[in-house]
């Protein structure tokens, strides 16, 4: 994987739902993953930074996992409310430069 | 309290009419960046400065310049502005490494 990658690039859940999301990123040379959540006319804002191989993170019904030799993290939300709706973007960052690269983001929409 | 602040938050300009966007900072952090993001893709990397280093991507067109006077101020002209321009501009700071701060980014519409 040479680009950052996310799916689906939409989803439409109803209230109450559990989904998951899935970020790929390139394995070598990693530095850190991190993932932000960006609310309509808002600015994005950083949920996770993920570090470890294996690493888990919990913020209320959101958590995300990181598996760094294979490239990819989930993103999970568990009982899903309409106030989740916005684009989860994730960025990787290499060792070296430092600079995050960034997916297109999931946009999901969660329906009363 | 906002504390990376972008101004202004929707710019129209018409086409070929330099603009300015402007990012301001009270985080003290020494990397500045400037994305073009557009509907349905990824931020777009244009430029970075880490402190006054200044860091221009390799496929960001000659019309976009920028300017960090100081740590607190970065600037975002473009010179020229064509239709393909139009876009949500984003000013994001951090410390090397750490995830990013954002501002809430200038909408650019060009007539």
């Amino acid at each position: 994987i040479l680009n950052v990658e996310q799916s689906p690039q939409s989803l439409h859940v109803q209230e109450g739902d559990s989904t998951n999301f899935t970020c790929s990123f390139p394995s070598s040379n990693f530095y850190a993953l991190h993932w932000y959540r960006w609310e309509t006319a808002k600015s994005p804002e950083a949920l996770f930074v993920m570090t470890l191989n294996g690493d888990e993170k919990k913020k209320g019904r959101i958590s995300a996992t990181l598996n760094t030799k294979e490239g990819y993290s989930y993103l999970y939300i568990k009982g899903s409310q309409p106030e989740d709706s916005a684009t989860y973007l994730c960025a990787s960052v290499t060792g070296g430069s430092y600079i995050p690269t960034f997916g297109r983001g999931t946009s999901l929409i969660v329906h009363p | 309290d906002a504390m990376v602040i972008q101004n202004p938050r929707y710019q129209v300009t018409q086409f070929g009419k330099p603009v300015t966007l402007s990012c301001s900072q009270t985080l003290n952090h020494n990397v500045m960046y400037w994305y073009q993001q557009k509907s349905s893709q990824a931020p777009k990397l244009l430029f970075h400065y880490y402190d006054k280093d200044f860091n221009n991507e390799a496929d960001t067109p000659d019309n976009f310049q920028s300017r960090r006077p100081n740590t607190s101020f970065c600037f975002l002209d473009i010179r020229s502005p064509g239709l393909g321009d139009a876009a949500m501009y984003l000013c994001a700071t951090t410390n090397q490494g750490q995830p990013q701060h954002f501002g809430d980014g200038t909408r650019l519409s060009i007539l």
